[in-house]
């Protein structure tokens, strides 16, 4: 099983539309989650950081299911301008270095 | 700058060739990573150092990669005898430590005749 893992899409969706991703992961110690945004030809840039309770900003909701290892982020009212690749990122505890998923490529389209 | 800086942004060198890439982190940061990605693929974790440890080289393709972190700050991935494989975007991340978010730069685009 990958250390982490993502549906690769792509999603094409059109706008105003939710969509959800999901990701799971493979160490139970893993303590910090994160989501990325890659458009395309630059670099990732954070999105947002995922906790324990759930958390939102904005449209973006993220929540973490420790039980069954997997985090998802949900999208309301998509617009052109959140078409991109999303990054599911763990840490696997401790000072070890975060691990990316490949990405799950997002198009709204209009 | 406030952010993470790489030189160059882009390198052409012909086969064979060595290169030497640059990362310059956040001030501060103790962590530094370097990944490549390739057009269309996902992130390839090549090395992480994490302030005075011993640097997780468990992502490097081969021995003609190598990278150094010269006082804890500047970082150089040095790829010797280029081979056309190694055409991809090279990017660098720090963090303060190495749990936390990742900042990127804005990468390297290296390509090899």
């Amino acid at each position: 099983r990958k250390e982490v893992e993502q549906d690769p899409g792509p999603f094409n969706v059109p706008e105003g539309a939710t969509v959800a991703f999901n990701c799971t992961y493979s160490n139970s110690a893993s303590q910090s989650f994160f989501w990325y945004r890659q458009d395309c030809r630059k670099e990732p840039k954070l999105l947002m950081s995922v906790y324990s309770s759930g958390n939102e900003d904005g449209r973006f909701t993220a929540q973490l299911n420790r039980a069954s290892q997997y985090i998802s982020l949900l999208i309301r009212d998509s617009k052109l301008s959140d078409s991109a690749t999303y990054l599911c990122v763990v840490n696997k505890g401790g000072n070890t270095p975060l691990v990316f998923g490949k990405g799950t490529r997002l198009s709204v389209i209009a | 700058g406030a952010g993470v800086s790489q030189s160059p942004s882009n390198k052409v060198t012909e086969k064979g060739k060595d290169v030497e890439l640059r990362c310059d982190p956040i001030s501060g940061h103790t962590a530094l990573y370097w990944y490549r990605q390739s057009l269309g693929q996902g992130l390839e974790f090549l090395i992480y150092f994490q302030g005075n440890s011993a640097p997780d080289k468990s992502g490097l393709p081969s021995d003609r990669f190598s990278a150094e972190r010269t006082g804890g700050s500047v970082s150089t991935l040095t790829i010797q005898r280029t081979q056309q494989e190694d055409s991809a975007v090279y990017l660098c991340a720090s963090s303060s430590v190495g749990s936390q978010p990742q900042h990127f730069g804005d990468g390297t685009r290296l390509s090899i005749l």
